[in-house]
Order: C-alpha cells, then sequence, then structure tokens
C-alpha cells in the first residue's frame, strides 16, 4: 500500500472552507484514494473516494491532480463539529479488500 | 444503512479476565471483518481479518492465542482478549466488508473501550 503524508495538525474557523492535503508519492496504477473522519472514541467513518480529477458528494470535495501523487480533501463552511481526525488512505480499491493501513492523520480543530 | 454495532461499548476488568467483543453488522452480510486497536493518540493498526467460516488472519505481531476470533456468521464476528493485562488497554475497533457491496468499502463499528485494572 502506497504510504501517505499529511499535515499533523490544522486550525480554522467556523464558516472556512478548509483543505487538507496529502502526498502519496508511489501511488500505483489500480490504487484509490479514500479519507475518513474519526471522532474522539468513536470508529472511523467514510467521507469519500476517488481515483482521478474531481470527486463530490454532500459533505466534501476530493481533488486529484493528472499525476495522483497528492489529492487535497476540501471541507465547505467548516463547523466547529467538524473538529476531528482526517485519513487519508490510497490501496488497492480503496483497500476495501484488505484491511485499511491509517497513517497518523490530520487533526483538524474548528474554532468559533 | 450499512450499520455496524459492537457491544460492549466499554468494558474494565481486572488483570487475568478474558474479555469478549461482538462486532455486528446490523443491515448487511459481511463475510470478512476486520478488527483493529487504537491507542491514545495514535492511529488504528489492524490486528486481524475475519473470515465467515474460516480462520482469522493476523497481522504481524498480534498474538493469535492472545486474541481469538471467530466469526461464526456473516453478521457476526467476535474477539475475546484472553488473559488481559493492563497493556491490552486500549479502543479496539471492528469494521464490515458488505458481500455484496460497492468495491472497496467498509464500515466500521462505534469501537470498544477496554480497560485493564
Amino acid at each position: 500500500l502506497a504510504k501517505t503524508t499529511q499535515p499533523i495538525s490544522m486550525d480554522s474557523y467556523e464558516g472556512q472552507e478548509v483543505n487538507i492535503t496529502c502526498s502519496h508519492n508511489n501511488i500505483a496504477t489500480n490504487d484509490y484514494i479514500t479519507w475518513y473522519q474519526q471522532f474522539p472514541s468513536q470508529g472511523p467513518r467514510f467521507i469519500i473516494q476517488g481515483y482521478k480529477t474531481k470527486v463530490t458528494n454532500e459533505v466534501a470535495s476530493l481533488f486529484i491532480p493528472a499525476d495522483r501523487k497528492s489529492s487535497t480533501l476540501s471541507l465547505p463552511r467548516v463547523s466547529l463539529s467538524d473538529t476531528a481526525v482526517y485519513y487519508c488512505l490510497v490501496g488497492d480499491s480503496g483497500g476495501g479488500a484488505d484491511g485499511l493501513t491509517f497513517g497518523k492523520g490530520t487533526h483538524l480543530i474548528i474554532q468559533p | 444503512g450499512a450499520v455496524v454495532s459492537q457491544h460492549p461499548s466499554r468494558v474494565i476488568c481486572k488483570s487475568g479476565t478474558s474479555v469478549k467483543i461482538e462486532c455486528r453488522s446490523l443491515d448487511f452480510q459481511a463475510t470478512t471483518m476486520f478488527w483493529y486497536r487504537q491507542f491514545p493518540k495514535q492511529s488504528l493498526m489492524l490486528m486481524a481479518t475475519s473470515n465467515e467460516g474460516s480462520k482469522a488472519t493476523y497481522e504481524q505481531g498480534v498474538e493469535k492465542d492472545k486474541f481469538l476470533i471467530n466469526h461464526a456468521s456473516l453478521t457476526l464476528s467476535t474477539l475475546t482478549v484472553a488473559s488481559a493485562h493492563p497493556e491490552d488497554s486500549s479502543f479496539y475497533i471492528c469494521s464490515a466488508r458488505p458481500t455484496s457491496g460497492v468495491q472497496g468499502e467498509q464500515f466500521f463499528g462505534p469501537g470498544t473501550r477496554l480497560t485493564v485494572l
């Protein structure tokens, strides 16, 4: 599975757009990019998954450049409840066929 | 849909006690379930892959005789921590992959916090 690098932590304010970038320089052709959110003492929650270009759902957008060596999770108009750890995972079929390898994640703190 | 539950949510026990944690997929069938462990301020670490009707596959460094996994049905996997010790105190999380779901999908349970005194 490709190794990922993310910021350890980020701070922002309510109502702002937050972009978290993940580097995955050795991503393989079959690899998907998946983002999870985890609140304290809870299991991770799937946010979004993509392979290339741009993916958008009701909670976030995922931007993937042509070389796929990085990706950016975009959270529009964040609120205090978006304070959580965000994990970027890269793997075959999003890693779903096998157990997932979680990196350290990005601790996002939203302030009023 | 796609809800995974765990029971209990929290358990406190004395050293030497065996503790069983259940992971259930409530509205889908899961041939494969996964067990993770998360220590405070650390990331999730995969412990083992649980396959319905067959033996679990353990990650390197995880003792299979210590962490007993049983996946007896398509909706239930259990993790038993045998003779738990304080160093086993952790947050245990399971996930389930729907048998007929979208490729790559996994759904996580809410976790079980184990504290061994």
